[in-house]
């Protein structure tokens, strides 16, 4: 696609349900990022994929959190049993190059309000 | 700790005005350091800082790296309205082999007419 798609856009979910926001990374882009950005803040790192392959997991904040790409190309951010803390913009990111991040191109991000 | 620290947070200035903002890091095995521009949605990119002392400049705006003293700086000058936005900054580096983008918590500028 021209740009990173990134679905939905705002989700309200209750306390306890789980939820799954998707990433479609600009076309042939190596690098997927997944950054959680609360307000008035800068991006918080949680993941990120070269290709299928996921490098770092360091930024999920608990086991609830997970993410995959499969297929390298769309990814999945899954957060079971959603808590009121989880609320915030999940934004995805992709770059052009694997080894070195370069430029990230954003997503608009899916904003997550957990009720 | 690895850190991103941006300053000021907050900044109001009027048209016309020229602005500087700051950037500091500390990491380890330091590989880039990137500017943002964030207005209602995506960041969008605006420079990728490798070397020290090399300005990058795009129009109004530009930006300059200091390795030794781990600092950069975004100068825009003759500001306009539509330069209001947060600004972050974003240091790459390696930790353990695999690379990292960790980023500041952002400026917000106001440019009132």
């Amino acid at each position: 696609g021209a740009g990173v798609s990134q679905s939905p856009r705002y989700k309200v979910t209750k306390r306890g349900q789980d939820v799954a926001l998707r990433c479609d990374p600009i076309s042939g882009h190596v690098s997927l990022y997944w950054y959680r950005q609360a307000l008035g803040q800068g991006p918080e790192f949680l993941t990120y994929f070269n290709y299928e392959a996921q490098q770092d997991k360091s930024g999920l904040p608990n086991d609830r959190f997970s993410a995959e790409r499969p297929e390298g190309s769309i990814s999945t951010l899954t957060i079971q049993r959603t808590e009121q803390r989880d609320s915030a913009m999940y934004r995805c990111a992709s770059s052009s190059t694997g080894t070195h991040t370069g430029e990230l191109f954003f997503g608009e991000g899916s904003r997550l309000t957990v009720l | 700790e690895d850190k991103v620290v941006q300053s000021p947070l907050s900044l109001v200035v009027h048209e016309g005005d020229t602005v500087t903002l700051n950037c500091s890091y500390e990491v380890t095995n330091f590989r880039s350091l990137l500017w943002y521009k964030q207005e209602k949605k995506a960041p969008t990119f605006l420079f990728m800082l490798t070397s020290s002392g090399i300005e990058k400049k795009s129009g109004r705006l530009s930006s300059i790296l200091d390795k030794k003293e781990l600092f950069s700086i975004l100068n825009i000058t003759a500001t306009q309205t539509g330069d209001s936005a947060v600004y972050l900054c974003a240091v790459e580096y390696l930790i353990q082999g695999a690379q990292k983008l960790v980023f500041g918590q952002g400026t917000r500028l106001t440019i009132n007419p």
